[in-house]
């Protein structure tokens, strides 16, 4: 069963800076394309970005791409968001996703970043 | 970038009914079209991918259709676990895109 654990989350200071991770089990991670999705409060779903299974290459959302990077660790299974300069409008539960060709075959549980002061 | 209109934002229906919803997107992404199920209080499941090839463990009741710019989402026989939120991704440009959601109710 695959399964993609997100960590990371909570409550953080406008301004401040944020890394989520992911771990993935039960599948190769090594052989996926992952992405990173978020959903506000209001149920809107945003994609973040994505990277190449060897690391080697990432896409992002054009209005988060200064602030957002995307990386992982395909020795511990381990896929990362660093944020930096977060914003209120950044508050949302983070999604880790991937297994698909563009779409999100596998998502993990969310993990919910609160920006406030 | 392409946008995606997803309707109607909410939906309610009678058990046994078929109810269908609808991606429409900007330009032609050539069928490369995701629809995710989002139950109350859990992760969304993706349903359908390449617009009408059906994920593993998807009940045959869910199918998904269109070409072009028109995408659709049918389910037939309405069951009260179908309850939950749907929404539709492209996946033929960066950046991906979701619709904007629709919330399924029973009547």
């Amino acid at each position: 069963e695959v399964q993609l654990v997100e960590s990371g989350g909570g409550l953080v200071q406008p301004g401040a800076s944020l890394k989520l991770s992911c771990v993935a089990s039960g599948v190769i991670f090594s052989d996926y394309w992952m992405s990173w999705v978020r959903q506000t409060p209001g149920k809107t779903m945003e994609w973040i970005g994505d990277i190449k299974y060897d690391g080697s290459y990432t896409n992002y959302a054009p209005s988060l791409k200064n602030r957002f990077t995307i990386s992982r660790d395909n020795a511990k299974s381990t896929l990362y968001l660093q944020m930096s300069n977060v914003r209120s409008e950044d508050t949302a539960t983070y999604y880790c996703t991937g297994g698909g060709y563009g779409y999100s075959a596998y998502w993990g549980q969310g993990t919910l970043v609160t920006v406030s002061s | 970038d392409i946008q995606m209109t997803q309707s109607p934002a909410s939906l309610s229906a009678s058990l046994g009914e078929t109810v269908t919803i609808e991606c429409r997107a900007s330009e032609d992404i050539y069928s490369n079209l995701a629809w995710y199920q989002q139950k109350p209080g859990n992760s969304p499941q993706l349903l359908i991918y390449d617009a009408n090839s059906l994920a593993d463990g998807v009940p045959s009741r869910f199918s998904g259709s269109g070409s072009g710019t028109q995408y659709c989402l049918k389910i037939n026989s309405l069951q009260s676990k179908d309850v939950a939120s749907y929404f539709c991704q492209q996946y033929k440009n960066y950046p991906l895109k979701f619709g904007s959601g629709t919330k399924l109710e029973i009547k």
